[in-house]
C-alpha cells in the first residue's frame, strides 16, 4: 500500500507570492491533516479535513487555507508569503478521526521563502 | 500556551544503554498519547501509543509509561541502538468536537545513540 505522497518535495518562493502544496493520502484514508514544522517549534497543527469538510483548524492566519477533494486528496495554499513561512510542511492521513487512529505522515514539502 | 512539553531538546546515550524520553502535558482532557520518530528529510513515523486508561504499553524494545496524576509520560528504549538516533515527538489527543479528535505535538527531543 502506497504511503502518503506530498508534492513537490522542495519549493523556493519569494515574499508576496502564493504557493499550493499537494497531498495524496493512503488509499482508504479519509482524514488529512496538515502540520508546519520549524526548528524549535515542533509540529504545529494547521488544519484537518475529513470527507471534504474542515474538521479542525489551528492558530494560523487566514493566509493559510486548504481543501480536500472527493478522492480525499488535499491541497494547502499559502498566500502573500512571508519569510517566516519557511518551514517543512507535513501532510498526514488517518483512517478515521477517532482518538486511537494514528497519523501516517508524508515526507513533507520544504518551503523556502526568500 | 504549550499543552505538550518535551523539556529536553536533546539526549545522548551510549549504545546498549537505556534511553528515557520525557513528556509533560497540561490538558487533562487528553485521553490518548503517542510517540513518533522522525529522521531528517522524512516525515514522522508512528512508534507506540497508550490510552489514558493504562499506565504502561510495551512493544519490543519500546515501552511507554503514563502517570496521569503527574500528567507525565515517558518513552523507554532498551537497549538503545545507533539506528534509534532521531527526533522523537510526543503527541496527545483530545476530543475537539464534531466527532473529531485533534493531536497536539511537543517540540521534540533529539536522541543521539553513540556507538
Amino acid at each position: 500500500k502506497a504511503g502518503v505522497t506530498q508534492t513537490p518535495r522542495y519549493l523556493i518562493k519569494t515574499r508576496g507570492q502564493q504557493v499550493t502544496l499537494s497531498c495524496s493520502p493512503i488509499s482508504g484514508h479519509r482524514s488529512v491533516s496538515w502540520y508546519q514544522q520549524t526548528p524549535g517549534q515542533g509540529l504545529q497543527f494547521l488544519f484537518e479535513y475529513f470527507s471534504e469538510t474542515q474538521r479542525n483548524k489551528g492558530n494560523f492566519p487566514g493566509r493559510f487555507s486548504g481543501r480536500q477533494f472527493s478522492n480525499s486528496r488535499s491541497e494547502m495554499n499559502v498566500s502573500t508569503l512571508e519569510l517566516g513561512d519557511s518551514a517543512l510542511y507535513l501532510c498526514a492521513s488517518r483512517l478515521g478521526t477517532t482518538n486511537n487512529s494514528p497519523l501516517h505522515f508524508g515526507n513533507g514539502t520544504r518551503l523556502t521563502v526568500t | 500556551d504549550q499543552q505538550v512539553k518535551q523539556n529536553s531538546p536533546s539526549l545522548s546515550v551510549q549504545e546498549g544503554r537505556i534511553s528515557i524520553l520525557n513528556c509533560d502535558y497540561t490538558n487533562s482532557m487528553f485521553d490518548y498519547f503517542l510517540w513518533y520518530k522522525k529522521y531528517p528529510a522524512e516525515g514522522p513515523t508512528f512508534l507506540i501509543s497508550i490510552s489514558s486508561i493504562k499506565d504502561k504499553n510495551e512493544d519490543g524494545r519500546f515501552t511507554v509509561f503514563l502517570n496521569k496524576s503527574a500528567k507525565h509520560l515517558s518513552l523507554h528504549i532498551v537497549p538503545s541502538q545507533p539506528g534509534d538516533s532521531a527526533v522523537y515527538f510526543c503527541a496527545a489527543i483530545a476530543y475537539s468536537g464534531a466527532g473529531s479528535y485533534q493531536l497536539t505535538f511537543g517540540k521534540g527531543t533529539k536522541l543521539s545513540v553513540i556507538p
